[in-house]
């Protein structure tokens, strides 16, 4: 089975931290995926990244970044924390082809306080 | 990334009805429509997936009808179950710049209850 590991399942900021959410991959899956989850907003696409040092911007990238440095690891950082960026983050990966799923960790749930 | 609407928001269902939940897209670039089954405390798993080259894909108790022409596809659940109930999302991608997967674009989420 695919198995996406997000390294948190609970985390408390303060406002103004750099925070790190990390995600690995067993799959050897090019593309991996970020989206924040969100009550009656369903999920919205942050960043993704179809290959090693490669990024896209996803629809709500303003105040994140990511980063690939290995194929299996792709992690999101949020410069300088602030409480609306308190959600559910969700990390996936998925093979090159379009019609392939993407397969989803359970979530890390960031409150910045 | 263009919005994909999903509606209901909830949806109360006896055990051994029917589900049905819908979606309408408006990016026309959309070629591929999964629908996506969530649990508390667990991250989305693909639940079916469909083309729009074809009208209708089923498996199991799971079925999507395709809509090209309204640009709306919709998830039927027959013989619902309370093992169900649990948060559906349906989603859209298009082809990416590169030729590969881009983001899904997912519709805000239905709640389903099935009622024993």
């Amino acid at each position: 089975d695919v198995k996406v590991t997000q390294s948190s399942r609970y985390l408390v900021k303060r406002t103004g931290e750099k925070v790190f959410l990390e995600c690995v991959q067993d799959m050897d899956h090019e593309n991996m995926f970020w989206y924040r989850q969100d009550p009656g907003l369903g999920l919205r696409l942050i960043y993704f990244s179809y290959d090693v040092k490669m990024k896209e911007k996803g629809d709500i990238p303003e105040g994140y970044s990511v980063s690939r440095e290995k194929k299996e690891r792709f992690s999101l950082i949020l410069e300088s924390a602030s409480t609306n960026q308190t959600s559910m983050y969700l990390c996936a990966s998925g093979s090159y082809f379009q019609n392939q799923p993407q397969h989803f960790g359970d979530g890390t749930r960031l409150s910045i306080l | 990334q263009q919005q994909v609407k999903q509606s209901p928001q909830s949806l109360i269902v006896q055990k051994g009805g029917i589900s049905i939940i819908n979606c309408a897209y408006e990016n026309t670039a959309f070629d591929y429509f999964p629908w996506y089954q969530q649990f508390p405390g667990k991250g989305p798993a693909l639940l079916i997936a469909i083309r729009p080259d074809v009208s209708e894909k089923k498996e199991g108790r799971f079925t999507i009808s395709f809509n090209k022409s309204a640009k709306q596809f919709s998830l039927h659940i027959m013989d619902s179950q309370p093992g169900d109930s649990a948060t559906y999302f349906c989603a859209a991608s298009a082809v990416g710049s590169g030729g590969g997967a881009d983001g899904l674009t997912f519709g805000k989420g239905t709640h389903l209850i099935i009622q024993p």
